[in-house]
């Protein structure tokens, strides 16, 4: 069973740009999660969501930023005109079902770098 | 609101001694607690959980944590510490919403 999968593993933009990370989750897995990992800091939540559905969007900056989990495909998370400070690592996360006592699991990470 | 704290930015501890790192929490309801690992240029790894139930919990790795409701903790611990432990460790508490909050993690540094 292959784990959650996140590519491209390293992204780098200019300030300006967009950027679109993906996920796959876990086979069997409808709940993905993006997490925002900033140097020397712990992650953040950013948003929460169910196949074609965003349950828990309350850690996403209100502009540049949305994401999406459709019926077929990796999940998105697209950044648009990216600044500087959006340079960090962001994890997906995924779980089978929608239950405090079910613990997740990680992507290895995509990294961008804003130059 | 819920909270997670790991009062240590970093934890420094010698092969073969007994390790600790501590995570305290602030929860209305229930707490569902998780210890993860990560290591360098990695995701996080799942170690334990708490749900309900004996408040000692095993772990991956030879890993332990004790579940202390009056004390609002759940320290991680293992009895004889190994090089390879060293990682970063995040402290987690679930809502029944699905979301985790994270504690801002302790770097365990163990030395030969």
């Amino acid at each position: 069973n292959a784990g959650v999968m996140q590519n491209p593993r390293h992204l780098v933009r200019r300030r300006g740009q967009e950027a679109r990370l993906r996920c796959s989750p876990m086979k069997g897995h409808s709940h993905v999660y993006w997490y925002r990992q900033l140097p020397e800091e712990g992650l953040k939540f950013m948003v929460y969501l169910q196949k074609e559905n965003i349950i828990d969007e309350s850690g996403m900056p209100k502009e540049r930023f949305s994401a999406e989990f459709p019926k077929e495909g990796p999940s998105i998370l697209r950044i648009q005109q990216v600044v500087r400070g959006d340079s960090a690592a962001y994890f997906c996360a995924s779980s089978p079902l929608r239950t405090e006592s079910y613990e997740q699991y990680f992507g290895p990470g995509t990294r961008l770098t804003v130059t | 609101a819920q909270s997670v704290a790991q009062p240590e930015d970093q934890v420094n501890v010698a092969e073969g001694n007994p390790l600790t790192v501590k995570c305290t929490y602030s929860v209305s309801g229930n707490p569902y607690l998780f210890w993860y690992v990560q290591y360098p240029n990695r995701g996080l790894q799942f170690l334990l959980k708490y749900i309900t139930g004996d408040n000692l919990v095993k772990g991956s790795y030879g890993f332990e944590a004790e579940f202390n409701k009056s004390q609002t903790s759940f320290h991680l611990k293992k009895p004889s510490a190994l090089v390879s432990d060293s990682a970063l460790y995040f402290c987690a508490l679930n809502t029944n919403a699905g979301k985790s909050t994270f504690g801002d993690g302790t770097t365990l540094t163990v030395k030969p």
